[in-house]
């Protein structure tokens, strides 16, 4: 099976504006994650989508948002970028609950905000 | 809220010792607890996980305990190899009902020295 991909893997853009980060899963797989991954925080849970219903959201503001489409690909937007915001953004796909099973992350999209 | 604490953030070991890596969670319904490896440039992958009803689990030269009342778990990896240099993060689940979500550590950097 093809692994977990994302898209863009590299985008750089300036404070204020918005941005789509997209997610395709491995075939058959329902949940998706997103995390954000700075240096020495981690990796810090965004929101997680099944059966293109948001089941679970972490504390980040209203301008994370995202959707799930029927074929389990997965989108992120981000708007009015901040500088904070520049961070390694990555996806994780899993056949069933994304808390509970192994996740299959990819290879993320990094986004640099300037 | 749900945090994970997990130390030590640098470990530095000789090429045939072992390496222990703690982690605290503090979401006392957390069932599931994963340990994810990140090697450099690379995606985070699994390389091994408990669930709350075990309290050790073997694969290897790697092994996870868990200590439910303490609310602490360790990754122990005997025999290191210049290869299991890397990051690596511990995770434990955190929710209610059936939507749970993956707290994660803020990671551990390991060299091992040949």
């Amino acid at each position: 099976k093809a692994g977990v991909t994302q898209t863009p893997r590299y985008l750089i853009k300036t404070r204020g504006q918005q941005v789509t980060l997209s997610c395709s899963p491995i075939s058959g797989h329902r949940s998706v994650s997103w995390y954000q991954q700075t240096p020495g925080q981690g990796l810090q849970f965004l929101f997680e989508y099944f059966s293109e219903t948001q089941r679970n959201k972490g504390n980040f503001p209203g301008r994370f948002s995202g959707r799930q489409f029927s074929n389990s690909r997965s989108e992120m937007n981000v708007s009015t970028l901040e500088l904070g915001d520049s961070a390694l953004y990555l996806c994780a796909s899993s056949p069933l609950a994304g808390g509970f099973n192994e996740q299959f992350f990819g290879p993320g999209t990094r986004l640099t905000v300037l | 809220g749900e945090n994970v604490e997990q130390h030590p953030s640098t470990l530095s070991v000789q090429e045939g010792d072992s390496a222990v890596i703690k982690c605290t969670y503090s979401d006392s319904a957390s069932n599931y607890f994963p340990w994810y490896k990140q090697e450099l440039g690379k995606r985070p992958q699994l390389i091994i996980d408990i669930r709350s009803n075990v309290g050790e689990k073997k694969d290897q030269r790697i092994a996870v305990t868990l200590n439910k009342t303490a609310k602490h778990f360790s990754l122990h990896i005997t025999e290191t190899q210049p290869e299991d240099s890397a990051v690596y993060f511990c995770a434990a689940s955190s929710g209610v009902d059936s939507s749970y979500k993956l707290i994660f550590g803020s990671g551990t950097r390991l060299l091992v020295r040949p």
